[in-house]
């Protein structure tokens, strides 16, 4: 079935350092994407999303991109710090009328930030 | 804070028996989306409800049901529940029909089946 997938399950970078992750979308369709982050305990905090009419969308030092030629999509944080350590997911709109009430999520990718 | 709540934030019941989640939306949101994440893994989408009906189901079993108050507040119920229950149970406002597609999450319920 269409799924959402992430290349890396944990990903570790220096402090002051760009961090990037990545997913895999399969479902063609899609025309919303949203990337979550979710620390120990809590549940996934908004954090940037994009519509597939874009290709790229900047927020306070994260950015997401839109590849939809090879269905990719990817964060950046830039000028990583300690408290973006979490895990981080991407998530797919796959509701009735592009609503996007009804998301798929990827496996997640575990960011370390190392001081 | 997203100002979604859930109550309880724990909870531990025994195989077989029934559990009632609760949730309270964002102000302002008129659907609720109920989530199940099991540990280290992404959320997985149970159903939505809109003006307190089903609104979209995930691959859940009908012993996972739910309710939508007036005030947009949720209930999720399981029946008969099942080792593998054993999960973080999430659920998300938003504005259907509204023009944000933005899911505001709550804190969970993290349900322990012994």
């Amino acid at each position: 079935g269409e799924s959402v997938g992430l290349h890396l399950p944990t990903l570790s970078v220096q402090e002051g350092d760009n961090s990037i992750i990545n997913c895999a979308y399969s479902n063609s369709a899609s025309d919303y994407f949203i990337w979550y982050k979710q620390e120990s305990g809590k549940g996934p905090q908004f954090i940037i999303d994009i519509r597939s009419n874009m290709d790229k969308r900047q927020g306070q030092r994260v950015t997401v991109l839109l590849n939809k030629t090879v269905k990719h999509l990817s964060l950046q944080i830039a000028a990583t710090q300690p408290g973006d350590s979490a895990v981080y997911f991407c998530a797919e709109n796959n509701g009735p009328n592009n609503a996007g009430n009804m998301l798929t999520f990827g496996g997640g990718t575990r960011l370390m930030v190392k001081p | 804070e997203t100002g979604v709540t859930q109550s309880p934030t724990h909870l531990i019941k025994t195989r077989g028996q029934q559990v009632t989640l609760r949730c309270s939306s964002q102000s302002g949101h008129n659907t609720v989306s109920w989530y199940q994440q099991a540990l280290g893994q992404g959320p997985q989408f149970i159903f939505q409800y809109y003006r307190e009906e089903e609104n979209g189901r995930g691959n859940f079993p009908p012993r996972f049901s739910g309710l939508q108050f007036p005030n947009y507040s949720s209930e999720l119920n399981v029946n008969a529940l099942e080792l593998d229950d054993s999960a973080l149970y999430l659920c998300a406002s938003s504005s259907w029909g509204q023009g944000s597609y933005e899911q505001y999450f709550g804190p969970g319920t993290r349900l322990t089946v012994t």
